[in-house]
């Protein structure tokens, strides 16, 4: 089935500790993205890349890293985990950097104590 | 100010309500407006765009926006207990550069529909 894998679904890591997410998308979509959701907050925007080899900054960067090696991964990196990244976390892709219509994965729900 | 605020809820209606979502935005430069709904647990998916002003319908979904008042709404007719989710309202403008593409969602509100 076509569409965006995320993993894993959850965390529970200590404060400081290394920690990557992965997302991988099927459907040979140029845009992939990271956001974060917060109670109250909404969907937040990490990262994107707008096609594989580029990557940018959204609205709430720091703490975190992100690569674009090929079209299908795009893996978020926390360096060094803080409880204020304890969030639900997801992936999403679309077709082209300028779609309305993004495509999301399952979500990745992790922990930070 | 947030660019985009959406009334969190939490809304309860029974079957068969007419329900109204609502977001407004201070950002003029958005031109595309988005409603995206999420299930519990899961990942928002696409459930209506507009460009610009004006109305769009799709069964039981009408979409509104009014540019002039920075408002835009979201009615669905007939609510069914599948329709319980949080409903996030989305934009985006035209700009390039560092804005190219980014979507601008609101807080969500959460809606739950009883029999």
């Amino acid at each position: 089935i076509a569409g965006i894998t995320q993993a894993p679904t959850s965390q529970i890591l200590a404060a400081g500790r290394r920690m990557t997410l992965r997302c991988t998308q099927d459907m040979r979509h140029n845009a992939m993205y990271w956001y974060r959701q917060d109670l109250g907050l909404g969907l937040r925007l990490i990262h994107y890349s707008n096609t594989a080899g580029t990557t940018g900054k959204g609205e709430v960067p720091d703490g975190y890293s992100v690569s674009r090696a090929n079209t299908d991964d795009f893996p978020l990196t926390l360096a060094s985990a803080v409880p204020s990244q304890t969030s639900v976390y997801f992936c999403a892709s679309s077709a082209r950097g300028g779609d309305n219509e993004q495509f999301f994965g399952p979500g990745t729900r992790l922990t930070v104590l | 100010q947030k660019e985009v605020e959406q009334d969190p809820g939490p809304l309860s209606v029974p079957e068969g309500a007419i329900v109204s979502l609502n977001c407004t935005y201070s950002n003029s430069a958005f031109q595309y407006f988005m409603w995206y709904r999420q299930y519990s647990r899961k990942g928002p998916e696409l459930l209506m765009y507009t460009y610009s002003s004006g109305n769009k319908e799709d069964g039981r979904f009408t979409a509104q926006v009014d540019k002039s008042s920075k408002y835009i709404s979201l009615f669905i007719r007939d609510s069914q207990p599948s329709d319980s989710a949080t409903y996030l309202c989305a934009m985006r403008s035209n700009a390039g550069g560092t804005s190219y593409g980014k979507l601008t969602f609101g807080q969500g509100t959460i809606l739950t529909v009883h029999p």
